[in-house]
């Protein structure tokens, strides 16, 4: 039973392409975060949205964008893809506490040629 | 900024102990704990409020020094099920943070039989 869907798991897309990452979950949670996660450097908060059509910039947003239409949906937009944005890309979302923790997706692995 | 962890990787033999630590240079409400098996997502393993309180779940335990603003995870009698990387995710006080963790490079840890 999955909770947190990432439409794809692996993605290659060219240079100067605009991708779209998409996020679902299905645990009714307000928190939605998306993260990348690269050798060495753990994870990295990109953006986050705490209600529809809420969001913050993380500490990495340079390069990308979020839209947050439905609760249950998150997507990551990267407008213009470049090589520093091969990754992989983690979806979690959580209570608005979190005191649950986090529940994250299984992850997409992008690739930018 | 990123919590610090340490060691960056450890190696163990069936039954050893082991310990991660999770260091922050700001003043936190709260530690996750999360573990990542290899090609999978990260699972939530448990969380610590401030307080200086200690969890613990099957034989993995954590504390939360919060004057130190460090907390330290501790595997005892490994089993080859714990190998994997551990994150620590830090909460800070105050703003909007809404559950907005910040995570650390990972620790990777091995268990060999």
């Amino acid at each position: 039973d999955v909770k947190v869907t990432q439409s794809s798991r692996y993605l290659v897309k060219r240079t100067g392409e605009k991708v779209f990452l998409e996020c679902v979950q299905d645990m009714d949670h307000e928190n939605m975060f998306w993260y990348r996660q690269d050798p060495g450097l753990g994870l990295r908060l990109i953006y986050f949205s705490y209600d529809v059509k809420m969001k913050e910039k993380g500490d990495i947003p340079e390069g990308y964008s979020v839209s947050r239409e439905k609760k249950e949906r998150f997507s990551l937009i990267l407008e213009s893809a470049s090589t520093n944005q091969t990754s992989m890309y983690l979806c979690a979302s959580s209570l608005s506490q979190a005191l649950g923790g986090y529940t994250f997706g299984s992850g997409t692995r992008l690739t930018v040629v | 900024q990123q919590p610090v962890q340490s060691p960056q990787a450890v190696i163990l033999r069936e039954g050893e102990d082991a310990v991660i630590n999770c260091s922050s240079s700001k003043a936190l409400y709260s530690v996750h704990w999360y573990r990542q098996k290899h090609g999978e997502a990260p699972v939530f393993l448990m969380i610590l409020l401030k307080g200086g309180e200690q969890k613990g779940h099957d034989k993995i335990s954590a504390s939360f020094n919060e004057k130190k603003q460090q907390s330290s995870l501790y595997l005892t009698a490994s089993q080859l099920s714990y190998s994997g990387t551990y994150f620590c995710g830090t909460e800070t006080p105050g703003g909007t943070s809404y559950g907005k963790l910040t995570f650390g490079q990972g620790t990777i840890l091995t268990v060999h039989p």
